[in-house]
């Protein structure tokens, strides 16, 4: 069964401290994006990596950081930096025709 | 940098209602549309997508939308809802070429039974 999936699906942190966050595909596309998802705002692009070894800033990169070390995996690390990162982090897999797909969502709150 | 308009936030409709919600773009070259679902508690999921012909395409669940160039409008329509289409819709607009999908900032619908 083929898709996306993060874990966990809640997470929860002390402020001050780094919180990475999983994402890993079998869809064997070669791009991945990270999203953050607030109400009211839509979906903002944190990172994206069109190829292994590779990744590019989006639109809110600050207090974010990425590594694409496999095709499968796209790890996000949420850093203390990140001035508000309670929010909803969405991981999407882009096939040729770029059509997204989409895991289930990470709800990271930060206390 | 392109933009993507959806100007409706919160529409609220009757079982049976017609739907169309509007989704407007800033951008004036090639571009690929698409408009996604997000059922509560599901993922993110496609409804339908426009890459080039028809501009009238055809998606899940009844939906249908019309791409119109001349005026940067992507909006979307179903003729007779049902309490199952209770969902934020999103949509989104890709430069041809360019990595980046840019979304709206989703407009939630709410259906009455």
């Amino acid at each position: 069964d083929g898709g996306i999936t993060q874990s966990p699906k809640y997470l929860f942190r002390k402020e001050g401290q780094n919180v990475t966050l999983s994402c890993e595909q079998n869809l064997n596309h070669d791009a991945m994006y990270w999203y953050r998802q607030d109400p009211g705002q839509g979906l903002r692009l944190i990172y994206y990596s069109q190829i292994v070894n590779d990744f590019q800033k989006g639109d809110i990169a600050e207090g974010y950081s990425v590594s694409r070390e496999k095709k499968e995996s796209f790890p996000l690390t949420v850093t203390s930096a990140q001035k508000n990162p309670t929010a909803f982090y969405l991981c999407a897999s882009r096939d040729r025709t770029y059509e997204q797909y989409f895991g289930p969502g990470t709800r990271l709150t930060v206390t | 940098a392109q933009s993507v308009s959806q100007h409706n936030h919160h529409v609220i409709l009757s079982e049976a209602a017609s739907l169309e919600l509007g989704c407007n773009y800033s951008y004036g070259g090639t571009v690929n549309l698409f408009w996604y679902v997000q059922y509560p508690g599901q993922h993110l999921q496609l409804l339908l997508k426009y890459f080039s012909g028809d501009p009238l395409v055809k998606g899940i669940k009844g939906f249908e939308a019309e791409f119109i160039k001349s005026k940067f409008s992507f909006n979307l329509r179903k003729p007779s809802v049902q309490w199952s289409d209770t969902a934020e819709y999103f949509c989104a607009v890709n430069v041809f070429g360019n990595e980046k999908l840019t979304f709206g900032t989703g407009t939630r619908l709410t259906i009455i039974p």
